[in-house]
């Protein structure tokens, strides 16, 4: 089974408008992060925000917030007020386990929406 | 802002050949990553890597890679014989820890093999 969803290949988006990529993901742990990575055309991944299973609020990062809905297993990236260099790829991803002695924690990708914002 | 250096943005290499990737971690980092992306498919998990030995590697992973720390700041991927299939951009990421949720990882901006 997939352990991140991402069902939105592509998608558009006027400039200046609001637009909400979505996340589903997979996972029996209690403790786990999520985060949403941006990778424009150069090919560079870009950090955008990060939720904890435990974070009572919703993440927010100027113009990126997550809507996280933990029963649902949902972690959705709404995007406000689009501008033309938010065009990109944008990758959701989780990070599983507790920590336990050492151990890493890789980070599981989805496949990906590339976002287009249209003038 | 701290950031991690991957070298060569590009190389091109002949199927058979050995390459070697380079990354020069954030400095006061701990745990060090690499990961593959295929162009157009999704980013994929290689090797971690903590206190100078593997923690965990993928089925990806097999026996024509490597990864070595030969200096306490750089960190490099091997691969020993490129295949046609190699052929991806190759991220390396590194974290403060893998304690807490709270701390991100910052990705390198890729070095795009291609095998020919």
């Amino acid at each position: 089974a997939q352990k991140i969803t991402q069902t939105q290949p592509g998608m558009f988006v006027q400039e200046k408008e609001a637009v909400t990529l979505d996340c589903t993901y997979d996972t029996s742990d209690q403790s786990y992060g999520l985060f949403w990575y941006k990778q424009p055309s150069s090919g560079e991944m870009i950090f955008l925000i990060y939720q904890g299973s435990y974070d009572e609020q919703n993440a927010t990062e100027g113009r990126y917030s997550l809507n996280f809905q933990k029963a649902r297993k949902s972690a959705n990236l709404v995007i406000s007020a689009s501008q033309l260099g938010d065009s990109a790829m944008y990758f959701c991803a989780m990070r599983e386990g507790r920590d336990s002695g050492g151990s890493n924690y890789k980070l599981t990708f989805g496949k990906g929406t590339l976002l287009t914002v249209n003038p | 802002e701290p950031e991690v250096t991957q070298t060569p943005s590009h190389q091109v290499t002949q199927m058979g050949q050995e390459v070697i990737l380079r990354c020069v971690p954030i400095s006061n980092h701990l745990y060090f990553y690499w990961y593959r992306q295929i162009l157009g498919q999704k980013v994929e998990f290689l090797v971690s890597f903590y206190n100078n030995e593997i923690s965990e590697k993928s089925e990806i992973f097999d026996d024509q890679f490597s990864v070595e720390r030969p200096d306490g700041s750089n960190f490099t991927l091997k691969i020993r014989s490129t295949k046609l299939e190699d052929s991806a951009m190759y991220f390396c990421a590194s974290s403060v820890t893998g304690f807490g949720f709270n701390y991100g990882y910052t990705f390198g901006s890729g070095t795009r093999l291609t095998v020919v």
